[in-house]
């Protein structure tokens, strides 16, 4: 009964390396999202994607990330060149895909950049 | 800006008591959901109101919707220590292929036994 599973629960990076936190959906599901939670802070929407399209970025910045979800594999969030304000948990969620279907979050990934 | 507003911001009860949240938000809505977040963990879906749904039903939850006010609330009813945790609301606009859920800043419930 695999939920999603997100992957590295903690990742440490030094300021300009590059950060890869991976996301498999649960079995069944075809609609990844990515979001992103600051402390105290609500969840951020940054990606929308299906298997090999990104349907909505608009909550992604325009440098340094990227997001995919090829047809094999799971999802992987891409940073590139990582800063301190990117320090954050990064929580993957996936759905069906079926009007309101609720979404099935991972326990996330903290990213901590040094 | 935040489609969903929580209020309070933190809630403390003591255990057996009723805890209300409510939610605001902005623009028209396809569906609301909440959440639950435990401590260092990811959300967990509660219950799911269509915008022509006023009122919903789960266990101990009871949830309204009011479209009219733009504003939802959760009652979670005889509460436990176990219930300690942050709520979000979220709504659901289905544009086409879209289905994103936009997330409020969520309310902190501390249930005291």
């Amino acid at each position: 009964n695999a939920g999603v599973m997100q992957n590295p629960r903690h990742l440490v990076r030094r300021r300009g390396q590059e950060a890869r936190l991976r996301c498999s959906p649960m079995k069944g599901h075809s609609h990844v999202y990515w979001y992103r939670q600051l402390p105290e802070e609500g969840l951020k929407f940054m990606v929308y994607l299906q298997k090999e399209n990104i349907i909505d970025e608009s909550g992604m910045p325009k440098e340094r990330f990227s997001a995919e979800f090829p047809k094999e594999g799971p999802s992987i969030l891409r940073i590139q060149q990582v800063v301190r304000g990117d320090s954050a948990a990064y929580f993957c969620a996936s759905s069906p895909g079926a009007p309101n279907s609720p979404l099935h979050f991972g326990n996330g990934t903290r990213l901590t950049v040094t | 800006s935040q489609q969903g507003e929580e209020d309070p911001q933190a809630l403390s009860i003591q255990e057996g008591e009723n805890a209300t949240m409510n939610c605001s938000y902005k623009t028209s809505i396809n569906n609301l959901q909440w959440y639950r977040q435990n401590s260092g963990r990811g959300l967990v879906h509660l219950i799911l109101i269509r915008s022509n749904e006023r009122e919903k039903h789960s266990g101990r939850l009871r949830v309204t919707l009011d479209t009219s006010k733009k504003s939802s609330s959760l009652l979670i009813t005889a509460s436990r220590a176990a219930d300690t945790a942050s709520y979000f609301c979220a709504t659901g606009d289905w544009t086409g292929a879209n289905s994103k859920l936009t997330f409020g800043k969520g309310i902190t419930l501390s249930v005291r036994p």
